[in-house]
């Protein structure tokens, strides 16, 4: 089963705007990675932060950690018609495990 | 380094045959893992290697399910007796024992269709 909850399901923006999108999770982590997957395809790493941190930024990425309302969000900047994809959040959970436990994701289309 | 690579790409097959796919993960990564992704749905965790061992399997992975790292390098994913249900995109991950990264190296998937 699914680790939580992202939102919203599908999102559509027009090109330029910004992108948010939330993830919330339900057990203790050791880190969270956000995860794009363009159409049919394998899904390509973002960015990753790790619980003791808040905030991490990569390009045109912004990443927020809440661990006591365990939620996260990504935030995508001056959004490209090259953005649209699903995004997933991921956990990678405490006490050495291995596995990622995805969310549902959040479809995003930019329009040009 | 080609990354991680799935074959094949596609496969159809009627419901009771048996499948097999492959997996060659990024050279040298010690760690390999298999997740099951249904339309419209994220991820799920299928099983995980580390070298030739299987160290976690997940509930979903029924007796009908096997899989092998036999010398270390690819994987295979064999499901016997197929349903309808085992319909999904099969993914293959991997990543480097050390190093302290933790983010995971897809490849682009095997999508499995059952009739």
């Amino acid at each position: 089963s699914q680790q939580g909850e992202e939102d919203p399901q599908a999102l559509s923006i027009q090109e330029g705007e910004n992108a948010t999108m939330n993830c919330s999770y339900k057990t203790s982590i050791n880190n969270l990675q956000w995860y794009r997957q363009n159409s049919g395809r394998g899904l390509v790493h973002l960015i990753l932060i790790r619980s003791n941190e808040r905030e991490k930024h990569s390009g045109r990425l912004r990443v927020t950690l809440d661990t006591s309302k365990k939620s996260s969000s990504l935030l995508i900047t001056a959004s490209r018609a090259a953005d649209t994809a699903s995004y997933f959040c991921a956990t990678g959970p405490e006490g050495g495990a291995q596995k990622l436990v995805f969310g549902q994701g959040t479809r995003l289309t930019i329009n040009p | 380094d080609t990354g991680v690579s799935q074959n094949p790409r596609h496969k159809i097959t009627k419901r009771g045959q048996n499948v097999t796919f492959r997996c060659d993960p990024i050279s040298e990564h010690n760690r390999l893992y298999w997740y099951r992704q249904t339309l419209g749905q994220g991820p799920e965790f299928l099983t995980y290697f580390q070298n030739e061992a299987q160290l976690e399997k997940s509930r979903l992975l029924s007796d009908r399910f096997s899989a092998e790292r036999p010398k270390g390098s690819f994987s295979t994913l064999e499901i016997q007796r197929t349903e309808q249900g085992d319909s999904a995109m099969y993914l293959c991950a991997s990543r480097p024992l050390a190093g302290g990264r933790n983010e995971q190296f897809f490849g682009p998937g095997t999508r499995l269709t059952v009739l």
